[in-house]
């Protein structure tokens, strides 16, 4: 069974650092894509960033462009989005999901884990 | 202001049948695939159609996918209860670099 489970959310100030995780288990991490994607509260869904299976291509939102990076360790079948610079618009759950040939094929999703930004 | 646009609401009865829209660019559904996502209230987004009108295995045929120029409609036919959810269209565009949702449409069945 396709599992993705988030980690690393929380409280953080405006202009701090966070670093998510995401633990998968169930397939072959490495032969996948990987993306985060995330929700404000009462809000639509917003694709963040992509990373290829092998680290060697990677895509971000404008909105984090510079700020934000997404890496994988594909030895420990983790997924990982260092957040930098935070803002209070970058208050949202944030899902990872897995890649499946598209760049818009996010077939499995993880159930999110929440960042809040605030002094 | 998301890149996509989809209505935020729309209703139905059971057994009836319903679309939304979700209109783009020549950038990103008049180059590109279609995908639509199903967010059920509390829950993370499920893949509903990919490649325009393709559906995942354990979706139900009720849903269906299309796609003209730079439009897309998603329908579901036969209405029932547990589709009252958040339905998101989503595509790649080719000028951004990026993936792109439509807002979200809030599917109320009456």
């Amino acid at each position: 069974e396709v599992q993705l489970v988030e980690s690393g959310g929380g409280l953080v100030q405006p202009g701090g650092s966070l670093r998510l995780s995401c633990a998968a288990s169930g397939f072959t991490f490495s032969s996948y894509s990987m993306n985060w994607v995330r929700q404000a509260p009462g809000k639509g869904l917003e694709w963040v960033s992509y990373i290829s299976s092998s680290s060697s291509t990677i895509y971000y939102a404008d909105s984090v462009k510079g700020r934000f990076t997404i890496s994988r360790d594909n030895a420990k079948n983790s997924l990982y989005l260092q957040m930098n610079s935070l803002r209070d618009e970058d208050t949202a759950v944030y899902y990872c999901a897995r890649g499946h040939g598209d760049y818009v094929l996010l077939d499995y999703w993880g159930q999110g884990t929440l960042v809040t930004v605030s002094s | 202001q998301s890149v996509l646009t989809q209505p935020p609401s729309a209703s139905g009865t059971p057994g009836q049948r319903v679309t939304i829209s979700c209109s783009g660019s020549s950038s990103n559904i008049g180059s590109n695939y279609v995908y639509w996502y199903q967010q059920l209230p509390g829950t993370a987004p499920k893949l509903l159609i990919y490649r325009n009108n393709q559906r995942p295995s354990g979706v139900p045929d009720r849903f269906s996918g299309s796609k003209s120029g730079t439009s897309a409609s998603l329908a579901i036919s036969g209405l029932r209860s547990e589709d009252e959810a958040d339905y998101y269209c989503a595509a790649w565009d080719d000028s951004l670099s990026a993936v792109v949702f439509g807002g979200g449409t809030k599917l109320t069945v009456l």
